[in-house]
């Protein structure tokens, strides 16, 4: 199972929106409404961000958002905080008890 | 408030074995899947394998299936990851996470600090 395609780099300026995408295929993110979003800070465990292509987790700000068209998902940071400034990974279920990441996006705030 | 701790990790030669622990508290581990991802070092996230609530399913990356084994103990509430015949391409921080939702890997709400194992002679 290939890894999830992200964006290697991505940059917004403090108080704009970026989005992020997560490209997998008809097998996957195309497939399944099990795509997830991390934050990772640097020598910190992931955090979960949004779970089910858009769902928020009690104590994330709605500045983070998650939305999928075809194999595509997207997470969408609004108003850009310095702390933003880190790397974002993308996950779908793949079937047959499987999971599969994104590479990762590292996300630059401007 | 749940809390995992995951122990183990050590430099170990290329063939070698090591078992990795996870201690779970702060919820019912033995109602929920468990995971482990791995982080190479300045690489991305690799999900690496799942256990059921119960024990009875599991399942594994390619990269690791037929060297690694996923256990738990609900009794003590612990998450073990049995690595054999390592190599090089195994060094990696080794999270384990709480693994909710509809299937696995649905989604990770709680993850430990990770241990690292270095594969190398």
């Amino acid at each position: 199972q290939s890894a999830l395609t992200q964006p290697p780099s991505a940059s917004g300026s403090l108080g704009q929106s970026v989005t992020i995408s997560c490209t997998g295929t008809s097998s996957d993110v195309g497939t399944y409404n099990y795509v997830s979003w991390y934050q990772q800070h640097p020598g910190r465990a992931p955090k979960l961000l949004i779970y089910e292509v858009s769902k928020r987790p009690s104590g994330v700000p709605d500045r983070f958002s998650g939305s999928k068209s075809g194999n595509t998902a997207s997470l969408t940071v609004s108003g850009l905080q310095a702390d933003d400034e880190t790397d974002y990974y993308c996950t779908s279920y793949v079937g047959n008890n499987r999971v599969v990441f994104g590479g990762g996006t590292k996300l630059t705030v401007l | 408030q749940v809390e995992l701790v995951e122990s183990g990790g050590t430099l170990v030669k290329p063939g070698g074995s090591l078992r990795l622990s996870c201690a779970a508290s702060g919820f019912v581990f033995s109602d929920v899947y468990m995971s482990w991802i791995r982080q190479a070092p300045g690489k991305g996230l690799e999900w690496v394998s799942f256990i059921s609530s119960g024990g009875d399913a599991s399942n594994y990356a390619d990269s690791v299936k037929g060297r690694f084994s996923i256990s738990r103990d609900n009794a003590k509430k612990s998450l073990f990851l049995q690595m054999n015949s390592l190599r090089a391409e195994d060094t990696a921080i080794y999270y384990c996470a709480r693994d909710r939702g509809a299937v696995v890997g649905d989604y990770f709400d709680y993850w430990g600090q990770g241990t690292l194992v270095t594969v190398s002679s």
